[in-house]
């Protein structure tokens, strides 16, 4: 079992509709959790942080957390074409202490 | 603030080379952090800094050493490079440990 578990995709959605990424993690103890948007060719850029179970809120964005299942998800309301990117899941270690990168999901916004 | 910069954007290697990957922060940061990306694959942890003069290994330092002189610099030197270090390589840098990395904008190694 991969420690940070993302599907792939690409994940297609119609412009203005709520896209939906999830990811679960193997590491029980792990209390931080993060989503990086990252464009292509372009370098990771931290949209959400989230430490607590339930949703965090930024504008159209929101994540969600279930500790007890053991997964992170990132909603984004109405979606943009300029949405399109890969969202990285991290996950910070109880083990090192050092964040644990899903391998991503790829997001298609169609106009 | 120019943030997190990195040199060069680009860099075609031969096997058996050495070059070295700069990173350079203006931040003020003490936690620094070098990631290479594989097409298709998440970021893995090489190696990070603490602060000047403290370094430790990440999940796959192999074939890489670093040295952090200063809290600004933290360069990544390949030695004897190899194909299996093709790749995108990140420098980033943190405030806390971990936490809401800034990361640069990237340098494209393809070892031949």
């Amino acid at each position: 079992q991969k420690e940070v578990e993302q599907n792939s995709g690409p994940l297609s959605v119609p412009e203005g509709a709520i896209a939906s990424l999830n990811c679960t993690y193997s590491d029980r103890g792990s209390q931080s959790f993060f989503w990086y948007r990252q464009y292509s060719g372009k370098s990771p850029e931290l949209i959400m942080s989230i430490y607590s179970n339930g949703d965090k809120e930024d504008g159209r964005f929101t994540a969600q957390l279930n500790k007890a299942s053991q997964y992170v998800s990132l909603l984004i309301r109405d979606s943009q074409p300029s949405d399109s990117a890969t969202y990285l899941c991290a996950v910070l270690s109880s083990n090192t202490g050092k964040l644990i990168f899903g391998q991503g999901t790829t997001l298609q916004v169609k106009p | 603030n120019a943030g997190v910069t990195q040199t060069p954007k680009f860099r075609i290697l031969k096997i058996g080379q050495s070059m070295t990957l700069q990173c350079t922060q203006d931040m003020n940061h003490n936690y620094m952090y070098w990631y290479r990306q594989d097409p298709g694959m998440g970021l893995k942890l090489i190696y990070y800094s603490v602060g000047a003069g403290i370094t430790d290994k990440g999940e796959v330092p192999n074939g890489y050493n670093v040295s952090r002189s200063t809290t600004e610099d933290f360069p990544l030197r390949l030695e004897l490079a190899a194909p299996s270090q093709t790749s995108v390589y990140f420098c980033a840098s943190s405030y806390l440990d971990s936490y809401e990395q800034y990361f640069g904008p990237g340098t494209r190694l393809t070892v031949t």
